[in-house]
């Protein structure tokens, strides 16, 4: 079946611009993760979805960064005011959301540059 | 989540066994070691996970130490394809649903 599919795959931007990411999940997959991934790093945490509700989002780095999931399925990344410093691969995975054991399955990434 | 070191890089011949060492010393009873590999350009892959006792799928094996201080992933016959870097994970399941991953042992498969 379709695997996690995120748009577009790479995204370039003026800093001060705003800026969108997409996701969609696995179907039937009720939550739904951001990770971002700066170059030579691991991928780090932003925002953890179960349904429509942010479950926690520590992660998320400052009020610039928001995202939304309204209808329990497609999530959107939003960043406002983008600053260089933005510039990473922005990851979104899904899980089944029944378990904490559940595997979560990984997007290819959007990769985020800002000049 | 308990801290996990790995080595920074490792080479294996392929055909031969690959395994990855983690050191997860500080991991509380109730935390899974997690591994996931990311090949360039993609997103991480779900690769295995236990909480003590040995594991194996299709992918990989998973030896825990008794004290379970330290794991080894066993790739048992690397491929080409399995040149990737490879991040080693330990978490709690329990209310705490996000991975936290390190910098990972980047795995060059030699032919």
């Amino acid at each position: 079946g379709a695997g996690v599919s995120q748009t577009p795959s790479n995204k370039v931007t003026e800093k001060g611009k705003y800026v969108e990411l997409r996701c969609d999940p696995i179907s039937g997959h009720t939550a739904l993760y951001w990770y971002r991934q700066s170059l030579g790093q691991g991928p780090e945490f932003l925002i953890y979805f179960q349904g429509t509700g942010a479950a926690d989002d520590s992660g998320l780095p400052n009020d610039r960064f928001f995202a939304v999931r309204p209808e329990g399925s497609v999530s959107t990344l939003k960043i406002q005011r983008t600053e260089r410093g933005d510039s990473a691969v922005y990851l979104c995975a899904s899980s089944l959301g029944t378990d904490y054991t559940d595997t979560q399955y990984f997007g290819p990434g959007t990769r985020l540059t800002v000049l | 989540d308990a801290k996990t070191t790995q080595p920074p890089s490792m080479d294996c011949a392929e055909g031969r066994a690959a395994n990855l060492p983690c050191n997860h010393s500080t991991i509380s009873g109730n935390e899974y070691v997690y591994w996931y590999r990311q090949i360039h350009s993609q997103g991480p892959q779900y690769i295995i996970h236990g909480l003590k006792n040995n594991e194996t799928n299709e992918m990989a094996s998973l030896i825990i130490t008794e004290d379970r201080k330290s794991s080894t992933l066993i790739l048992p016959h690397a491929t080409l394809r399995d040149t990737a870097v490879y991040y080693c994970i330990v978490r709690v399941n329990f209310g705490n649903e996000k991975l936290t991953f390190g910098t990972g042992t980047r795995l060059t498969i030699i032919p």
